[in-house]
């Protein structure tokens, strides 16, 4: 199956900073969603990115199908954005998201 | 618009005994998956509903199985508990194939 390998594993970042998640994976795909996990478990979705760029605030994804990554973004960070951010892509006709492993923000004040 | 609605949030069970996980996906989706996660193995995929079939099934042992209703309600089962059943388990549904997953808050079960 597909292989979905997530970097830094972990990253400490001052309020205000920036910073950028990759995500790679395998093989072709059909979805690419960006989630972050809040401290009660709940996956909020980011970004629904298959391929392209998208932006949200302060947040934005971008990826490149062609070359099997995705980038997301996050600008001036804030002490809410702290948590695990997940990456997980779909092939065609799984019908089933494969996760990486995360990546643990903790945004210190 | 209500989002995706896991109950109950939380459940404590004995090792061997059964339970039953519920999921009302968003309205009009016809899509419902269940995902498992754990510290060690993360989020792994159980199986996935479109229209009361089971259309995808992840490597999970027979105990686990699960159902998909006429109104897109889904339930997952787990017989004879392990103590390595205890994990988050998360339901997601979605409009169609080319459309994104949208998660609920999940089932925390703890197996005693």
């Amino acid at each position: 199956g597909i292989q979905v390998e997530q970097s830094p594993p972990d990253l400490i970042l001052q309020e205000g900073a920036n910073s950028t998640l990759r995500c790679n994976f395998s093989d072709s795909v059909n979805n690419l969603q960006w989630f972050h996990q809040n401290p009660w478990g709940q996956l909020i979705n980011l970004f629904y990115i298959p391929s392209g760029t998208k932006q949200n605030g302060r947040l934005s994804a971008t990826t490149v199908a062609t070359e099997r990554y995705s980038l997301l973004y996050i600008s001036s960070s804030q002490t809410t954005d702290s948590g695990v951010y997940f990456c997980a892509v779909g092939d065609t006709g799984r019908r089933a998201l494969t996760f990486g492993s995360g990546t643990r923000l903790q945004v210190q004040p | 618009k209500a989002g995706v609605t896991q109950t109950p949030r939380y459940l404590i069970k004995t090792r061997g005994q059964q339970v039953t996980l519920s999921c009302s996906p968003i309205s009009g989706h016809r899509s419902v998956s269940w995902y498992q996660q754990t510290p060690g193995q993360g989020l792994q995929f159980l199986f996935e509903y479109f229209s009361e079939t089971q259309r995808n099934k992840g490597n999970f042992p027979g105990r686990f199985s699960g159902r998909q209703f006429s109104n897109s309600r889904s339930e997952m089962n787990v017989s004879t508990l392990e103590l390595g059943d205890s994990a988050l388990y998360l339901c997601a549904s979605s409009l169609g194939d080319s459309n994104g997953y949208t998660f609920g808050s999940g089932t925390r079960l703890t197996v005693v």
